[in-house]
């Protein structure tokens, strides 16, 4: 049962537009979501996170939108670079926990 | 502030074996959590532990075992080894305090059954 989902495996965006990277999950006690940038052989890094009282989240070129009642949320990454090619991992989680649920992944390519 | 370390970061094993993995947190944080990650399932969740207690338990057989010392360290155990427990494993540490649960990853230790 996979309770928190990204559908898209893979995204190409031309330098300088927009990403806009997409996840889902079904378990509605979640309220706290976060997202990870993960380069090959690395562990991921932190890049964003927004609580479930929010539905906005910024930080410089990152934007994390949350739709509770659709139990979505979206990344926006803008102007992409080519540096920000990546897999890019969602993961949600409840306050008082330590335990994530991570999304499958979507590799995001940015091309010059 | 150092971050999250994991040692070793390559390990090669045999079928049978068994393997220790250590990770060393970020100073002052008490939470650390085991993930396992493959190709086909992606970042799976395996323990956490706070305060030397596990604290949360995924889905995986009791081959897989944790500890976490007085000083936050943590050692994860697997026993038995199986081709199907080559993957990266990652270690990270959260402080657990307030509403910042961010947790901080380890570079990993890709361990190889063969």
């Amino acid at each position: 049962d996979q309770q928190v989902k990204q559908n898209s495996p893979s995204l190409s965006v031309q330098e300088g537009r927009i990403s806009i990277l997409n996840c889902d999950y079904t378990n509605s006690m979640f309220d706290y979501f976060l997202w990870y940038k993960k380069y090959p052989a690395e562990g991921p890094t932190f890049l964003i996170s927004i609580s479930s009282i929010k539905d906005k989240n910024e930080d410089g070129r990152f934007t994390v939108f949350l739709n509770k009642s659709a139990k979505h949320l979206s990344l926006h990454i803008v102007p992409s670079q080519p540096g920000d090619s990546a897999v890019y991992f969602c993961a949600a989680s409840r306050l008082q926990g330590g335990k994530l649920i991570f999304g499958q992944g979507t590799e995001l390519s940015v091309k010059p | 502030k150092a971050g999250v370390t994991q040692t070793p970061r390559y390990l090669i094993k045999t079928r049978g074996q068994q393997v220790t993995l250590s990770c060393s947190p970020i100073s002052g944080h008490r939470s650390v959590s085991w993930y396992q990650q493959t190709p086909g399932q992606g970042l799976q969740f395996l323990f956490e532990y706070f305060s030397e207690t596990q604290r949360n338990k995924g889905n995986f057989p009791g081959r897989f075992s944790g500890r976490q010392f007085s000083n936050s360290r943590s050692e994860m155990n697997v026993s038995t080894l199986e081709l199907g427990d080559s993957a990266l494993y990652l270690c990270a540490s959260s402080s657990q305090t307030g509403i910042n649960t961010e947790a901080f990853f380890g570079q990993g230790t890709r361990l190889t059954v063969v």
